[in-house]
């Protein structure tokens, strides 16, 4: 079975920053990998994905991740942080055997803006 | 813009009531699947579906059961509600492509009492 770990419960950042969440994956093959936000009080909002190919990969609101094999990992990345990317982000795997379409999800990391 | 819809953002019930939690999406999609949301838990997956009248337990199934009569809708019920229970709720959908991409619903907060 799938697992994720996201290693920070809560990161602070000033405004225009870099930032990077941390997320460890274990699967017995190249899973699928997500990244989905959720802003207070709403459903989550997927922000990026991989299937394969190029292992860093674009999203939206100025997002991106890397997929590292060797080291388990999809961390995200924005070069510049906004007020607006406070919320909380949830890193996901997915097995890619047919018939085993559901996602497991990690634990969270809460993300605060600060001017 | 696939939508899912769920009916109630807000409930309370007591111990001990029945309780429905509703939810529809628009795009004709196969799979769907019911979750809760925990701080410091994440979200943990209590059941899915395929298909019509098709259902999956996923990790914490207990207390909890499914219907889907609809391609369309997918509830979960509570058949006698506890504290324990109290909770945001999550639907979401996907297309039976194999890819995982889950389209959520804005979510259902339950509160027992």
């Amino acid at each position: 079975a799938q697992s994720v770990t996201q290693p920070d419960i809560h990161i602070t950042v000033s405004e225009g920053a870099s930032l990077e969440l941390r997320c460890n994956y274990s699967y017995g093959a190249t899973p699928y990998l997500f990244w989905y936000v959720q802003s207070p009080g709403q459903g989550l909002q997927l922000l990026l994905k991989y299937f394969s190919g190029d292992t860093l990969v674009q999203g939206i609101k100025g997002f991106e991740a890397e997929f590292k094999r060797s080291q388990s990992s999809f961390n995200l990345r924005k070069p510049s942080v906004h007020w607006s990317d406070a919320a909380e982000y949830f890193c996901a795997v997915g097995a890619t055997n047919f018939g085993n379409e559901k996602l497991t999800f990690g634990t969270g990391t809460r993300l605060t803006i600060i001017p | 813009d696939v939508k899912v819809t769920q009916s109630s953002r807000y409930l309370v019930k007591r111990t001990g009531e029945k309780v429905f939690l509703e939810c529809v999406q628009d795009m004709d999609h196969e799979n769907m699947f019911w979750y809760r949301q925990d701080p410091g838990l994440g979200l943990r997956l209590i059941y899915f579906s395929y298909d019509v009248k098709m259902k999956e337990k996923g990790d914490i199934p207990e207390g909890y059961s499914v219907s889907r009569e609809k391609k369309e809708r997918f509830s979960l019920i509570l058949e006698s509600a506890s504290t324990n229970q109290t909770s945001m709720y999550l639907c979401a959908s996907s297309l039976d492509s194999g890819a995982n991409v889950l389209t959520f619903g804005a979510g259902s907060r339950l509160t027992v009492l």
